[in-house]
């Protein structure tokens, strides 16, 4: 079964502290993976994308890692901002019957900033 | 270029009502997904279109859903004769093609009553 498990499920940090969020799957065959932006009551927005091939891509503050042979990401947030507060969910794109693709959505950790 | 353009962003329908939700794909995107999010829960994927084309359903209830995206104007998810277990809040996605970078609308949220 296709699977997107985050970790932790929650997490609180001082402003301009750094933090990882973890994402294992289970998805089978692999197409890429996201990492997405959710603030509170509005769509999710693209942060990282990476395929089989990359093993790391960054965006700003952002660094993203992928271990395709553990099927593991990992989210890497730097010097944290307010702003950073929200939910960070890691998305799996399964290749479907090979013509299409389906997102497999994590449920989230959900971030918030202390000043 | 707008985004991804949902409406309406709230609707609220009695029960036994039709919903009907709205989606503008990104400028030149031909490939349209639909989401729903469960208060407190992540997404999960309802239908894939492209244009005039449903390519994947599997995650959509076989009863009173419907999806479609003409040839000319929105897609349309469609829910007919609504629970309160509809309540959710429903994002739609738009891609140039299959593989590249899906974009998000703000969802519209809808509720039961």
């Amino acid at each position: 079964k296709n699977q997107v498990e985050q970790s932790p499920q929650s997490l609180i940090i001082l402003e301009g502290k750094n933090c990882t969020l973890q994402c294992n799957y289970t998805v089978s065959p692999f197409s890429n993976l996201r990492w997405y932006k959710q603030d509170t009551g509005r769509g999710p927005v693209s942060l990282t994308i990476m395929t089989f091939s990359e093993n790391t891509k960054s965006n700003g503050r952002y660094t993203a890692t992928l271990d395709a042979d553990t099927k593991q990401s990992s989210l890497h947030i730097t010097a944290s901002q307010l702003s950073d507060s929200a939910s960070y969910i890691c998305v799996v794109s399964a290749l479907n019957g090979g013509a299409t693709n389906k997102l497999i959505f994590g449920t989230g950790t959900l971030l918030a900033i202390q000043p | 270029n707008a985004g991804v353009m949902q409406n309406p962003r709230h609707l609220v329908r009695r029960r036994g009502q039709e919903a009907r939700l709205r989606c503008s794909p990104m400028k030149g995107h031909s490939h349209v997904y639909w989401y729903r999010q469960l208060p407190e829960e992540g997404l999960k994927f309802m239908v894939y279109l492209q244009k005039e084309n449903i390519i994947d359903e599997s995650g959509m209830p076989k009863e009173r859903f419907s999806a479609e995206f003409p040839k000319e104007g929105p897609s349309i998810l469609r829910i007919q004769q609504v629970v309160r277990g509809d309540s959710a809040a429903y994002f739609c996605a738009s891609s140039r093609e299959v593989n590249t970078e899906a974009f998000f609308g703000q969802g519209t949220r809808l509720t039961v009553v």
